[in-house]
């Protein structure tokens, strides 16, 4: 039973150009979202997250999107580098426990 | 900041090997520290959680005799695959977080041990 998903297994963004990924989630105890960025032969680096009392939380490039109703949250990275890509995981917390998504590559074309 | 480091990266040892993985806070203290394992073409799965001190509290239908985990400082947990068999032949990966600024901080991972058992 996969409580968090990312349907999208990979995605190609023009360099520039606004990269969304996206996530969804089945359960609704669920109250704290993340998101971590993975380079190969590396562990997942955090990125940025969100409370479930919140519908966006923005830092630099990076705006994480959470709409509680839907049970889906969106990273948007924008502009695109080329060091965005990467492997991106999002993962939901309930009690401080963690479960991730099947990540999504992104690529960013260049 | 906030980084962790695991090893070894790799292992190839013979079934029955016992392997021994470390996970170690460099730069700040981890009042609880995560191990994880993950299947190809599968997602992080928590095998237990740990506080510095305490026994391990494990995910159900993980083995606590297979899997010894031991967190006996701020900085440090190992986990022992014991008598280990190729089915337990996988990516074992750590996070650690700390309390800070009146709550738990997000967890910041090890680059993991892909682990082989011939």
């Amino acid at each position: 039973d996969q409580q968090v998903k990312q349907n999208s297994p990979s995605l190609s963004v023009q360099e520039g150009r606004i990269s969304i990924l996206n996530c969804d989630y089945t359960n609704s105890m669920f109250d704290y979202f993340l998101w971590y960025k993975k380079y190969p032969a590396e562990g997942p680096t955090f990125l940025i997250s969100i409370s479930s009392i919140k519908d966006k939380n923005e830092d630099g490039r990076f705006t994480v999107f959470l709409n509680k109703s839907a049970k889906h949250l969106s990273l948007h990275i924008v502009p695109s580098q080329p060091g965005d890509s990467a492997v991106y995981f999002c993962a939901a917390a309930v009690n401080e426990k963690l479960t991730f998504g099947t990540g999504t590559r992104l690529t960013i074309i260049p | 900041g906030a980084v962790v480091s695991q090893h070894p990266s790799r292992v190839i040892c013979k079934s029955g090997t016992s392997v021994k993985i470390e996970c170690r806070s460099l730069d700040f203290q981890a009042t609880t520290m995560f191990w994880y394992r993950q299947f190809p073409k599968q997602s992080l799965m928590l095998m237990a959680t740990s506080n510095e001190g305490s026994k391990a509290t494990y995910e159900q239908g993980v083995e606590k005799d297979k899997f010894l985990i031991n967190h006996a400082s701020l900085t440090l947990s190992t986990l022992t695959v014991t008598s280990a068999h190729p089915e337990d032949s996988s990516f074992y990966i750590c996070s650690a977080r700390s309390w800070d600024r009146g709550r738990n901080q997000p967890q910041h991972f090890g680059d993991g041990t892909r682990l082989s058992i011939l």
